[in-house]
């Protein structure tokens, strides 16, 4: 079967850097997304890899290794307003998205 | 608009009614997809739509659920006979339309309760 695995829960300090990590297997591989998603609201777009490597957008970064069906998404400088649930999706072999439970980020003063 | 709009927001029905869930994609975005997300619990897809293609239905977890794309446009998700576990937020979401490595747009969803 299809399976993304992401830790359920993480807490971080504000100011701190923070790694949320994402696996998967899956039926081919033709992206993986991370997701923003607050309490309450859609899912918003943070980022897209297909290629392996870091890929910088401001405070967010994401990576992804193809061989280790890896990724992890890193938060800098954490702010009290990134305190969200963070989803990680994979496109497999027939361009379906596959989503990951997602890991509740909890930030502290 | 500028964003995918569904309506209603929240619905609350008594159990064995039937509801209908709206979604208006982006416009120009001819693929859209239909999620439940239950209480802390990640997406569940549902079903795909892609242009004229024949929809993807293989995420229905019942044959109460269907849904409908008219005019390649706007899209109903229909749940008969509604079930206590099928309360959850019902989320649309709609992308360009090449394959889905196309970034999806959501909707604000519609909050679903069956009393």
């Amino acid at each position: 079967g299809q399976n993304i695995d992401q830790p359920t829960e993480m807490t971080a300090t504000e100011g701190a850097i923070v790694q949320i990590n994402c696996t998967y297997q899956t039926s081919g591989f033709n992206g993986l997304f991370w997701y923003q998603q607050h309490a309450g609201e859609a899912p918003t777009f943070l980022s897209y890899n297909v290629l392996d490597g870091l890929e910088e957008k401001g405070r967010f970064s994401s990576f992804l290794s193809r061989s280790k069906g890896y990724s992890y998404l890193l938060l800098k400088e954490l702010q009290m307003k990134d305190s969200a649930s963070y989803l990680c999706a994979v496109v497999d072999s027939n361009y379906q998205l596959i989503w990951g439970a997602g890991t509740k980020l909890i930030i502290k003063p | 608009g500028a964003g995918v709009s569904q309506s209603p927001s929240n619905k609350v029905t008594e159990k064995g009614k039937d509801v209908e869930l709206r979604c208006d994609p982006i416009s120009g975005h001819t693929a859209l997809y239909w999620y439940r997300q239950s209480l802390g619990q990640g997406l569940e897809f549902l079903i795909y739509f892609q242009g004229n293609s024949a929809p993807d239905k293989s995420g229905l977890p019942s044959d109460r659920f269907s849904a409908e794309r008219t005019g390649g446009s706007v899209s109903t998700l229909t749940i008969q006979r509604t079930q206590q576990e099928d309360s959850a937020v019902y989320l649309c979401a709609s992308s360009l339309p090449l394959a889905s490595t196309d970034t999806q747009y959501f909707g604000p969803g519609t909050r679903l309760t069956v009393l």
